[in-house]
């Protein structure tokens, strides 16, 4: 049983075009967050939500918008894509608090050609 | 404020070797640190974590790593790398006002040469 899985593992896309990614956890948490993997794998936190609320947005383009319907799904809704979008998508939960562990899905590479 | 330092983007060892992958952290408040693996295009997996409890951390694999607050280094090591240990490694800090935030180094890549 995947503990966090997201889909689509690959995405190659239009610019101009909307994509969406779609996470689901099954370890009960109560928070989940998108991060972003840049070519140089740097990764840098997008967003948080802890129980379908919004708790951090790191000054990400109004392009990209996270959707939670519940605890257990954080979707992410990416309009207009841009050459500058492309990289890899990561998916994480943990339970609320900075000294648990954050588990991540396999990831989503996104290519915008 | 909180940042992450990875000293050397990539680390080469012979199998057998000693693996050394360095760490040093800024915080502003008492920090939860933590390592983490990737292995091609996988998700990250956690090694070990620092909590404020034993300086001393074992993780998963023979892994280990010391919390150095004096140095403000957290510097992974394995007394003798495998071959399976290729992949690239990160170093996380966090705290307890950071939402779960974690904040990662530049990455370590790290080969290991028959």
């Amino acid at each position: 049983d995947t503990a966090v899985s997201q889909t689509p593992k690959y995405l190659v896309t239009q610019m101009g075009n909307d994509k969406s990614i779609k996470c689901e956890q099954n370890l009960g948490h109560d928070t989940m967050y998108w991060y972003k993997q840049d070519s140089k794998k740097f990764l840098k936190i997008m967003f948080s939500y802890n129980n379908k609320e919004l708790i951090i947005n790191e000054t990400v383009p109004n392009r990209f918008s996270p959707k939670s319907p519940d605890k257990a799904h954080l979707n992410l809704h990416i309009n207009s894509l841009e050459l500058g979008d492309s990289a890899v998508y990561f998916c994480a939960s943990s339970q609320a608090g900075g000294s648990t562990e954050a588990f991540f899905g396999q990831g989503t590479r996104l290519t915008v050609v | 404020a909180q940042s992450v330092t990875q000293l050397g983007s990539h680390v080469s060892v012979s199998e057998g070797a000693l693996v050394l992958l360095r760490c040093n952290y800024s915080s502003s408040v008492p920090p939860y640190l933590f390592w983490y693996v990737q292995y091609p295009n996988q998700g990250l997996q956690l090694l070990l974590k620092y909590t404020s409890a034993a300086t001393l951390v074992k993780g998963i694999n023979g892994f280990e790593a010391e919390f150095k607050k004096s140095e403000t280094s957290f510097h992974l090591t394995k007394p003798s790398a495998h071959m399976s240990d290729a992949a690239e490694y990160f170093c996380a800090v966090s705290a307890d006002n950071q939402g779960g935030k974690l904040i990662f180094g530049q990455g370590t890549e790290l080969s290991v040469k028959p």
